[in-house]
Formats: C-alpha cells, structure tokens, sequence
C-alpha cells in the first residue's frame, strides 16, 4: 500500500523558512517522479513542485520560484521542500504527491497523495 | 501556460442521478488529463488518468471521456459518498500542470 506521510508545518512569521518533508513507503521510490502541491484555506488545488527520479529535472510554480527547494534523498525514501522567504500567501495545506513515472507528462500524473501538513504564515 | 476552464462551478444532484462535469483546455492536450474527488478535510484521490482510464479500485459508475480540448467526467448512478468536490488536471504542459477550478457536488 502507497503510503506518503508529510510532516514540518506550522505558524511561522512572514520571512522566516521552513522545511517540510515526506516519507514514502509501500512503492520503489527511486522509481518515481515526486511532487507538492497545496490547498490555501476553502480554495483550490495549485501545483507547487516537483521533482523526477533522479532530481535531473525540478520544476517549479511562478508563485514560488526563487523562494522554495525541493529535493529527495531516494537512500532515504524522502522528499523535501524548503521554503524560505514565507508570505502570508503561502499559508495552506501542503500535499506530496506521487507520480506516475520518473519523469515526463506521465511523471507528473499524480496517482496517490498523503494527508497534508498545514503551513500557516502569519506575524 | 495552459489554462484548464471546469464547469460547472457547483452542482445539486439527487443520489441515482445521472451527473457529467465539464473540463476544457485553452489548447490541445491530447490524452493528458485526470480526474480527482476531494472530499472535505481529505486528501484528492484519482479516479481517472489518460482521460478514460479507470484508477485502481474505483467504481465502475464513474467514467472519463475525451481528448484534445474537451473532457468529461461522468457518475452513472450518484451514490451518497459521491458527494465531494471534483477537479481536473491537465499535464501535457509538464512542468506546468494546471487543475481546473474544481465542482462542489452537493446533495438536492
């Protein structure tokens, strides 16, 4: 059973950093691309970004670009993304989505997501 | 960027309902669209991929259809745990996905 658990959310104030993770289990996770996507509070899903099996291709969202790192350490069956530079815009539930393949379209084809870590960015 | 235009915004149906919702894309995406249910305070959970193609373990009375610009997710028969919110995405322009806005499914 596909399994992603994420965890590091909290309040923290506008400009300060945060690093939130994902623990993957019940698949090869070196196999697959990885991703994170959020949900700001009664809004809707937005992409975020992502990563393929081997960290050779990252994307990221406009929204975050320069602010944010995703990473993964597959020795660890881990994904990361550091965020730093936090907005009050950025306050919202971060999911990590699994995707389908290693990379290409199909890579960014999410098939299972974990249950969320709420990040709140307010002073 | 490839903007994905869901319609409708939020739908009343009655359980055994017959209930289609409507994704179109600015531009041609061929077969590279998903359907989700997100239900309140849950995480989204695929129900189709490759526009038509059922996800593991999900019932039969939902069913995706389409290519190109415009897509379609249909629920035969509503049962009482459909009723949920429903998005689409759009990942041809990878790394650029895009979901549509997302449908509130609510019971009549």
């Amino acid at each position: 059973e596909v399994q992603l658990v994420e965890s590091g959310g909290g309040l923290i104030q506008p400009g300060r950093s945060l690093r939130l993770s994902c623990a993957a289990s019940g698949f090869t996770f070196d196999d697959y691309a990885m991703h994170w996507v959020r949900q700001a509070p009664g809004k809707g899903l937005e992409w975020v970004s992502g990563i393929s099996w081997n960290s050779g291709s990252i994307g990221y969202a406009d929204s975050v670009k320069g602010r944010f790192t995703i990473s993964r350490d597959n020795a660890k069956n881990s994904l990361y993304l550091q965020m730093n530079s936090l907005r009050a815009e950025d306050t919202a539930l971060y999911y990590c989505a699994k995707g389908s393949q290693g990379s290409g379209r199909d890579g960014y084809n999410f098939d299972y997501w974990g249950q969320g870590t709420l990040v709140t960015v307010s002073s | 960027d490839i903007q994905m235009t869901q319609s409708p915004s939020s739908l009343s149906a009655s359980v055994g309902d017959r209930v289609t919702i409507t994704c179109r894309a600015s531009q041609g995406i061929r077969n590279d669209l998903g359907w989700y249910q997100q239900k309140p305070g849950k995480a989204p959970k695929r129900l189709i991929y490759a526009a038509s193609r059922l996800h593991s373990g999900v019932p039969s009375r939902f069913s995706g259809s389409g290519s190109g610009t415009e897509f379609t997710l249909t629920i035969s028969s509503l049962q009482p745990e459909d009723f949920a919110t429903y998005y689409c995405l759009q990942h041809n322009s990878s790394p650029f996905v895009t979901f549509g806005q997302g449908t509130k499914l609510e019971i009549k």
